[in-house]
């Protein structure tokens, strides 16, 4: 599994853009690129998956360079609802399907 | 919007005592799992479950857990005999395909006295 490396936490305002990058040097050939967001005391929640260039859901966006070392996970004009920990995980499409949750990036939206 | 389901939210035991954690996995699912989260530390993953046997295990789930799918809709979680060091909050989660998007019920918060 690629090792990630994102912020252990950021700070923002109700209605900004927020952008957390994550750092996948190591990512594989048949690797995706998963985000999830987890509420306290509340199970995790997926939110966008990709593999190249970008995705767009209602939730968020999801960039991811050419070079796929990096992917970065846009929150547009977030409200205090998205304090919450998100992670980034990093894993082939096929076979092991267990999810490897790191520390995540603690987000916290103040009004 | 269906969603997975687990009871109770919060059980206590005592050490040395078996628990049975339960799950309602999203219907039409076909992969299950069950994963773990001591307070403040990462979620960690315990069991995969498919075709009623399981796909993979983590080095946690030793010979005191075991998990089953009793019938079409539950699926169960048992401690056989619970330590001081399994209390955590233990998440059930399912997904349509064998996949990385899953779907994480709310947990439930075993503590063990």
């Amino acid at each position: 599994l690629a090792k990630t490396t994102q912020p252990i936490s950021m700070d923002s305002y109700e209605g900004q853009e927020v952008n957390i990058t994550c750092s996948h040097n190591n990512i594989a050939t048949n690797d995706y690129i998963t985000w999830y967001q987890q509420f306290p005391s509340q199970g995790p929640r997926f939110i966008i998956q990709g593999y190249k260039t970008k995705v767009t859901n209602e939730v968020a966006s999801l960039f991811i360079p050419a070079d796929r070392k990096s992917s970065t996970l846009s929150l547009p004009r977030v409200s205090l609802s998205d304090t919450a920990v998100y992670y980034c995980l990093v894993g082939a499409d096929t076979g092991r399907r267990a999810l490897t949750f790191g520390s995540g990036t603690r987000l916290q939206v103040q009004p | 919007e269906p969603e997975v389901t687990q009871t109770p939210s919060h059980q206590v035991t005592q050490m040395g005592q078996e628990v049975i954690l339960r799950c309602v996995p999203i219907s039409n699912h076909l992969y299950f799992y069950w994963y773990r989260q001591i307070l403040g530390q990462k979620v960690e993953f315990l069991v995969s479950f498919y075709n009623n046997e399981i796909s993979e295990k983590s080095e946690i789930f030793d010979d005191q857990f075991s998990v089953e799918r009793p019938d079409g809709s539950n699926f169960t979680l048992k401690i056989r005999s619970t330590k001081l060091e399994d209390s955590a909050m233990y998440f059930c989660a399912s997904s349509e395909q064998d996949s990385y998007e899953q779907y994480f019920g709310p947990g439930t918060r075993l503590t063990v006295t």
